[in-house]
């Protein structure tokens, strides 16, 4: 139980074009959804916390315009990464908090890597 | 602020024992994670401790203290596998995860 999935898994694209970056919980409802980004060699790094029905929550220096989050249902949220530059090419991971949980515990879904040319 | 430390890297011989530190200071604390992260992949849960004490899971034990901020991963009968970086983590009064930058561990044969 507790399967978190991301799609696509890879994606390459052309610097200036958008990106979307889908994370589902598969057997789970998540109220609240989190959206991570890894650099080479360098650790997590928390992007903004997506809450089912309202708008997403971005940690400082993250830029809100830039990366979209919806939150539309209790098993989807989605990342768009607009007008995508060479320094957007990240691993992005995102995780899913179980509604019914305790309240820490994520789940992670594998993570999508993007390459912006 | 908030700080979780862990050593950066660290290298140990298969077969052998490792032990992983991690401190904190955060503001609240309901809980401490740690998770395995193999390279270009997304990290996978370990452990979840929020007592203080040992929690053993086969290979993997993890002590917690929370009176001195501190707890340790304990790795025993190493693996060529378990080369990859460890990740502490601690769920603050607002139950969000802080995380560490995590402990490159390499095992050597």
């Amino acid at each position: 139980g507790a399967v978190v999935s991301q799609h696509p898994s890879w994606v390459i694209c052309k610097s200036g074009t958008s990106v979307k970056i889908e994370c589902r919980s598969l057997d789970f409802q998540a109220t609240t959804m989190f959206w991570y980004r890894q650099f080479p060699k360098q650790s997590l790094m928390l992007m903004a916390t997506s809450n089912e029905g309202s708008k997403a929550t971005y940690e400082q220096g993250v830029e809100k315009d830039k990366f979209l989050i919806n939150h539309a249902s209790l098993t989807l949220s989605t990342l768009t990464v607009t007008s995508a530059h060479p320094e957007d090419s990240s691993f992005y991971i995102c995780s899913a908090r179980p509604t019914s949980g305790t309240g820490c515990e994520q789940y992670f879904g594998p993570g999508t890597r993007l390459t912006v040319t | 602020g908030q700080n979780i430390d862990q050593p950066t890297e660290m290298t140990a011989t298969e077969g052998a024992i490792v032990q992983i530190n991690c401190t904190y200071q955060t503001s609240g604390f309901n809980g401490l994670f740690w998770y395995q992260q193999h390279a270009g992949e997304a990290p996978t849960f370990l452990s979840y401790n929020v007592l203080d004490g040992l929690e053993e899971k086969g290979r993997f034990s993890s002590f917690l203290s929370r009176s001195k901020g501190y707890s340790y991963l304990l790795l025993k009968e190493l693996q060529m596998k378990d080369s990859a970086s460890y990740l502490c983590a601690v769920c603050d009064s607002n139950y969000q995860l802080i995380w560490g930058a995590g402990t490159k561990l390499i095992i050597k044969p």
